[in-house]
């Protein structure tokens, strides 16, 4: 199973926007609904950001939201802080009952 | 508060055997999926494999498949990953992760261990 394609860098000014694509094909991202997101600062374990594309769990602000379209995901943070200055990854459950995560996007928050 | 504690990594051979454990607590273990995942030092994430709440299935990935296993003990709220044959591509961090939904299986973890470093070297 190859990993997702995501950009390895992403880069945005306090306030602003940014989008992180995850890009996969009909055997994962395309076929269902189980894209998720997950932020890790350097050291720590991953955190839960979206779930089932567009899900946000409790406690994760509303300023990170997930959408999907064909094979490609997509996570927007908005309104950026310096907090979010992390890696970012998505990842999928496939067509083999096994998940694949994408290679990882660095967000500097200039 | 849930907790998922892994232990058991450590400095190994390759070709030889290493046995990881995650012991959860503060929720019902033994209604939950639980899934192993790596990253190598300075790389990203990698699923390694995932059980089902009583242990009847068991999905690997292809990196893993026939060298690792995983189980489980409901009565000890202890998940097992036994790692046989160990290459250098194998060591990583180590961590276990709870799935997000009771019963099934949806492929995501919203708990996840402080992870167990694991360095296969001669």
């Amino acid at each position: 199973q190859s990993a997702l394609t995501q950009p390895a860098s992403v880069s945005g000014s306090p306030g602003q926007s940014i989008t992180i694509s995850c890009t996969g094909t009909s055997s994962d991202v395309g076929g269902y609904n189980y894209v998720s997101w997950y932020q890790q600062h350097p050291g720590k374990a991953p955190k839960l950001m979206i779930y089932d594309v567009s899900n946000r769990p409790s406690g994760v602000s509303n300023r990170f939201s997930g959408s999907k379209s064909g094979n490609t995901a997509s996570l927007t943070i908005s309104g950026l802080q310096a907090e979010d200055e992390a890696d970012y990854y998505c990842s999928s459950y496939t067509s083999t009952s096994t998940l694949v995560f994408g290679g990882g996007a660095k967000l500097t928050v200039l | 508060q849930v907790q998922l504690v892994e232990s058991g990594g450590g400095v190994v051979q390759p070709g030889r055997s290493l046995r990881l454990s995650c012991a959860a607590s503060g929720f019902t273990f033994s209604s939950y999926s639980i899934h192993w995942v790596r990253q190598a030092p300075g790389k990203g994430l990698e699923w390694v494999a995932v059980i089902s709440y009583d242990g009847s299935s068991k999905y690997y990935a292809d990196s893993v498949k026939g060298r690792f296993t995983i189980s489980r003990d409901n009565s000890k709220n202890t998940l097992y990953l036994q790692m046989n044959s160990l290459r250098a591509e194998d060591a990583a961090v180590y961590y276990c992760a709870r799935d997000g939904v009771q019963w099934l299986a949806n492929y995501y973890f919203d708990y996840w261990g402080q992870g167990t470093l694991v360095t296969v070297s001669s």
